[in-house]
Formats: structure tokens, C-alpha cells, sequence
């Protein structure tokens, strides 16, 4: 059973859309992350928030709590923005706090 | 800007053999941590240090892997013998303090496996 679902698993997108990617999850939280992950495998932190709406740059991360869904946007994407949007919660399994991942969600932006 | 070194980046062995990956977290950070990522799939934990203690390895196949971070600093996962299911990117990464879900992890490039 998948603690963290994302979608859509695969989007391509004309450069310069408006892109959406969604995490949902069945756990309860105390904060979610958004993480970026390049063709070459290294993974890059985008966001950590627990309520509310972040920004960066093109980038807007947005959750709700009582709904158990978080959503990050791109705005204006370009074809740099290529790469593996991966969510994660964390879990409070054994001694510590753990994240659990979502499979992620492939965007491909086009010229 | 510090970051997470790994290597090696590619490592192609044979089923059988055996292979060993390591990494050194940012200065300082106590917390380190190895994935393993199959292709598709995100990243799962296979043993987390707090310094130089194993926190959680339940995750870790231990009939064949281990991990180790005797130091408190650059920490060691090794595979003994290969096999042709453990072809995956290994992921370490770190944090500077105990890692409750609310802080950041960095992560390294990655380590990318292939048993033939």
C-alpha cells in the first residue's frame, strides 16, 4: 500500500505552460517536501512546508492539511525544468523520523 | 557550497562480486543516511546513522549488505555478493541534526549500480 501517491507518474509540457503536479497521502504530518531529481540522479530540495503556500522562483508549493494533498506548480517552464518531481512525508517509524517518497512524477518540457 | 560526495558514480559488477560505495555528508552533520532507488521508484531507506551509531537498518538486507560509519564522518555500504535484483541508484544524504520529517536533507549525486 502506497503511504504517498503521486500524479500524473509521466507529463510533458510545451515551454511556457502552467504545470501541476499533485501528492496525496495517507499519514499524518508535521511537513512535506518537494524534491527535484536531474537525469544524473542527484536529488535537489525544493520545498518543506506544513501549512500553507510556498514560493520560489517559478516554483509554488501549496498543501492542505485536512485533505491530505499538497500540489507544486510551475510557472512559464522551460525545457531546464526537465527532470523527476519526487514528494515525500515523513514517518515516524522505529527511533527517528523517516521520509517516505513518492515515485515520482516525469516532466518533460519541450523547446 | 558543500555538498554530499559519493562515488562512485557508476559501477558495473558482476553477479557475485562485490561492491562497496562511499560517501562523505557536509561537514558536521551528524545525521547520514543510504537509499536505494530502483528505476521508477522513489528512494527507500536502507540504514540511517545518528554519528557513528546505526539507527535504523531494518530496511537492510543484512545477509548480504552492511554499512558502516566507524568515525562519525564518511560512511561505507558494501554488497556482498551482488546480485542481479540490487541494480539501482544508491543515494546517501545527510542532515545536521536528528531528522524528525521537519528538516533538510541533502543529498548526494548517487551511486548507479548495474549487476550483469
Amino acid at each position: 500500500k502506497n503511504e504517498v501517491e503521486q500524479s500524473p507518474q509521466n507529463l510533458t509540457a510545451q515551454e511556457g505552460e502552467f504545470i501541476t503536479i499533485n501528492c496525496s497521502y495517507s499519514v499524518g504530518i508535521s511537513a512535506l517536501h518537494w524534491l527535484q531529481q536531474h537525469p544524473g540522479g542527484g536529488i535537489v530540495s525544493l520545498f518543506m512546508l506544513s501549512s500553507g503556500k510556498k514560493k520560489h522562483g517559478r516554483l509554488i508549493a501549496t498543501i492542505n492539511i485536512q485533505e491530505k494533498h499538497s500540489s507544486l506548480h510551475i510557472t512559464a517552464s522551460h525545457p531546464r525544468d526537465s527532470a523527476v518531481y519526487i514528494c515525500a512525508v515523513p514517518y515516524y517509524g522505529g527511533s527517528q523520523g523517516n521520509l517516505i517518497f513518492g515515485k515520482g512524477t516525469k516532466l518533460s518540457v519541450k523547446p | 557550497e558543500a555538498e554530499v560526495a559519493q562515488s562512485p558514480r557508476y559501477k558495473i559488477t558482476e553477479k557475485s562480486q562485490a561492491v562497496a560505495f562511499w560517501c562523505d555528508p557536509i561537514s558536521g552533520h551528524a545525521t547520514l543516511y543510504w537509499y536505494r532507488q530502483i528505476l521508477g521508484q522513489g528512494p527507500e531507506l536502507l540504514v540511517q546513522f545518528q554519528d557513528e551509531s546505526v539507527v535504523d537498518d531494518s530496511q537492510l538486507p543484512k545477509d548480504r549488505f552492511s554499512a558502516e560509519r566507524l568515525k562519525g564522518v564518511d560512511s561505507t555500504l558494501k554488497i556482498q555478493p551482488a546480485e542481479l535484483g540490487d541494480s539501482a541508484m544508491y543515494l546517501c544524504a545527510s542532515s545536521s541534526r536528528l531528522f524528525w520529517g521537519t528538516g533538510e536533507l541533502f543529498f548526494g549525486e548517487g551511486s548507479r549500480l548495474t549487476v550483469l
